[in-house]
């Protein structure tokens, strides 16, 4: 089965400039993640879809990211305007559902973000 | 609120040689999951093993195992016969029935020498 993609896999822009990535999950997955992952550290989720309905968005920066999952497949996550500290690695992950302790998260290869 | 705690940063081990990789978690639910994951240098997140609350056997997969010891809520993550291609970030996460989110540690970093 074809994986979990992400684009663009790279992104360098300037502070205060916008910047928008995309992510098609697995075939068949309802629930659709964004992590952010800084340098060094483990991922933290952003955003959690159940097919188009957010599920928990409690850390996600809402002053300035915002995420869509169009149709309950495709999503897209938006940052707006950049600082220097979302500079980290997106990761788009997804799987069967949410309600499940023992289905695993598939992750993409992610989008490194450099905001300079 | 889950919270999960890998204490080594760093760990090196000779090819061929076995290593163990710790984790320690909390969590107040009963019901819950936990995830060991692989992240090369080319940082793709990849899914190694799963071992659940309820699960009486310890879960392996080929050359992955999990000591998963409960009543000191720890779930750690063993890799027999080390192979070069086994050098990458490992993160440890856990998920449970209330939080639904899978929550990541801090990852430990391993490189197998040859």
């Amino acid at each position: 089965e074809a994986g979990v993609a992400q684009s663009p896999r790279y992104k360098i822009i300037e502070k205060r400039q916008s910047v928008a990535f995309w992510c098609n999950p697995i075939s068949g997955h309802a629930t659709l993640y964004w992590y952010q992952q800084i340098l060094g550290q483990g991922p933290k989720l952003l955003i959690q879809f159940q097919n188009n309905g957010v599920v928990d968005d409690s850390q996600l920066p809402k002053d300035r990211f915002s995420a869509e999952r169009l149709k309950g497949v495709d999503s897209t996550l938006k940052i707006q305007p950049a600082k220097l500290e979302d500079s980290a690695v997106y990761l788009c992950a997804s799987s069967l559902t949410v309600d499940r302790v023992n289905s695993p998260l598939h992750f993409g290869n992610g989008t490194r973000l450099t905001v300079t | 609120a889950q919270k999960i705690t890998q204490t080594q940063p760093g760990m090196f081990v000779q090819e061929k040689e076995a290593v163990t990789l710790d984790c320690t978690y909390d969590t107040s639910d009963q019901s819950y999951g936990l995830f060991w994951y692989k992240q090369p240098s080319s940082g793709e997140m990849i899914f190694l093993i799963y071992q659940g609350s309820y699960d009486e056997q310890n879960a392996t997969e080929g050359r992955y195992s999990l000591n998963f010891q409960k009543a000191r809520k720890s779930a750690n993550l063993v890799i027999s016969a080390s192979q070069l291609g086994d050098s990458a970030m490992y993160f440890c996460a856990s998920r449970s029935g209330s939080a639904r989110q899978l929550t990541f540690g801090s990852g430990t970093q391993l490189t197998v020498l040859p």
